[in-house]
């Protein structure tokens, strides 16, 4: 079965440091791989995705993710945070042929000004 | 706006109580699901839909059925609520395409049921 490790439960950072939030999920096969945010009381938004292609994806509000196949890896990354990216973030996978999303269990990013 | 439209948005049980909860898209998505979120765990997967007429459980379906009423509607039923069941609720569709990044590729959620069992 798939299943979707975010190690990072809890992020306190300052504003202007750079994030990195690590991903990684468990399935042999071909995925889709997702980044979600969930601002405070809100649903889920959608920050980016890899299907295929450059390995590299960039989102919105500045957030890129890389693709690492040979680490199973999906890892966030922001070069300098803002305040206003206090959120949850959410990693998610989905294989290849089926429809079903499964999502990690969260990270919750604090920014500090 | 298209989108999502979640019903109630709070709701209070008693345990024992039955309610369902309602979820309307109008994007012409062919899949939706039914999620729960639970502080740190995550979004789970209770049920979802490939198409109109298929229902498939989740993970976590016990509790829990539902209906996928025509291609637009997919209700979720607690038929006797337990505490267990606090949490907050999503339901989410998209285009159904598997593999493809097309423009159905991304999920869109509704903005959540707050659901409380006392």
């Amino acid at each position: 079965a798939q299943s979707v490790s975010q190690h990072n439960h809890h992020v306190i950072l300052s504003e202007a440091a750079s994030l990195e939030l690590g991903c990684n999920y468990s399935y042999g096969g071909t995925v889709n791989l997702f980044w979600y945010v969930q601002y405070p009381g809100q649903h889920l938004q959608l920050l980016l995705k890899y299907f295929s292609g450059d390995p590299l994806v960039k989102g919105i509000k500045g957030f890129e993710a890389e693709f690492i196949k040979s680490k199973f890896s999906f890892n966030l990354r922001k070069p300098s945070v803002q305040w206003s990216d206090t959120a949850e973030y959410f990693c998610a996978v989905k294989s290849y042929n089926t429809d079903k999303l499964i999502f990690g269990t969260g990270t919750r990013l604090q920014v500090f000004p | 706006n298209a989108g999502v439209t979640q019903t109630p948005k709070f709701q209070v049980l008693k345990t024992g109580q039955s309610m369902t909860l309602q979820c309307a898209q109008d994007m012409n998505h062919n899949s939706m699901y039914w999620y729960r979120q639970d502080p740190g765990m995550g979004l789970r997967l209770i049920y979802y839909s490939a198409s109109e007429g298929t229902t498939d459980k989740g993970e976590v379906p016990n509790g829990y059925n539902v209906s996928r009423l025509n291609k637009r509607e997919f209700s979720l039923r607690l038929e006797s609520a337990a505490p267990s069941q606090t949490s907050v609720y999503f339901c989410a569709s998209s285009g159904g395409d598997r593999g493809s990044p097309g423009p159905g590729s991304g999920y869109t959620f509704g903005s959540g049921t707050r659901l409380t069992v006392v």
